[in-house]
């Protein structure tokens, strides 16, 4: 079954950090980009940056530049995203998603999501 | 960043009604626009990419139109499993941005 499946929720202080897991399952995993987005409560859709599973290149975007990193394990494959330094506007769900490596590109399929709370 | 802006933000409709949601980017993204679909609780899911090709499995009463930088998408005849809220999303530059979303609830 071709899916991506994420890590539970974390409860996290601020200041502290937080890393997601999103295994791939079902496809060749090196084939696709793996980008994260997150949702605070009732809000839209955030980009926050994609790694590309071939070469482990990362790209993301400036809000989040100095706080966030995506990797990957190949051997796994899986994806993680760590975002530090965590505080109270960091409460969201974090999504990852399967992107085309073609442009245009879109999202085709999309982890459950992983509530991350950060509280005192 | 592109930006993007959705309208309405919220509607009300009925079963069977056809639905029109109107996407507009801050500059010109050619047809490189997707649309999603998310019920709550869950992640987003594929509606149409590239501004109007259908994504495997949608039904066809979903259908998308535009470039540049004015796009819709339109439910022909609403069914009760699409009352849910509806983003567009740009991927002609980086960062990718999503619209701020249109609610699709029952009148």
């Amino acid at each position: 079954q071709v899916q991506l499946v994420q890590s539970g929720a974390e409860v996290k202080k601020p200041g502290a950090s937080v890393k997601v897991s999103c295994k791939a399952s079902g496809y060749t995993f090196t084939n696709y980009y793996i980008h994260w987005v997150r949702q605070a409560p009732g809000q839209g859709l955030e980009w926050m940056g994609i790694i590309n599973p071939t070469s482990g290149s990362t790209s993301y975007t400036q809000k989040f530049q100095d706080r966030i990193s995506i990797t990957r394990d190949t051997s796994s494959s899986t994806v993680y995203m760590e975002l530090s330094s965590l505080r109270s506007e960091d409460r969201a769900l974090y999504y990852c998603a399967r992107g085309t490596t073609l442009v245009p590109f879109y999202y085709d399929l999309w982890g459950q999501g992983t509530l991350v709370t950060v509280s005192s | 960043d592109v930006q993007m802006t959705q309208s309405p933000s919220s509607l009300s409709a009925s079963i069977g009604d056809r639905v029109t949601i109107t996407c507009r980017a801050s500059q010109t993204i050619s047809a490189h626009l997707n649309w999603y679909q998310q019920k709550p609780g869950k992640a987003p899911k594929l509606l149409i990419y590239v501004a109007s090709t259908l994504q495997s499995g949608v039904p066809s009463r979903f259908s998308g139109s535009g470039s540049g930088t004015d796009f819709t998408l339109t439910i022909s005849s609403l069914q009760p499993e699409d009352f849910a809220t509806y983003y567009c999303q740009q991927s002609y530059r980086n960062p990718p941005t999503f619209g701020p979303g249109t609610k699709v609830d029952l009148k």
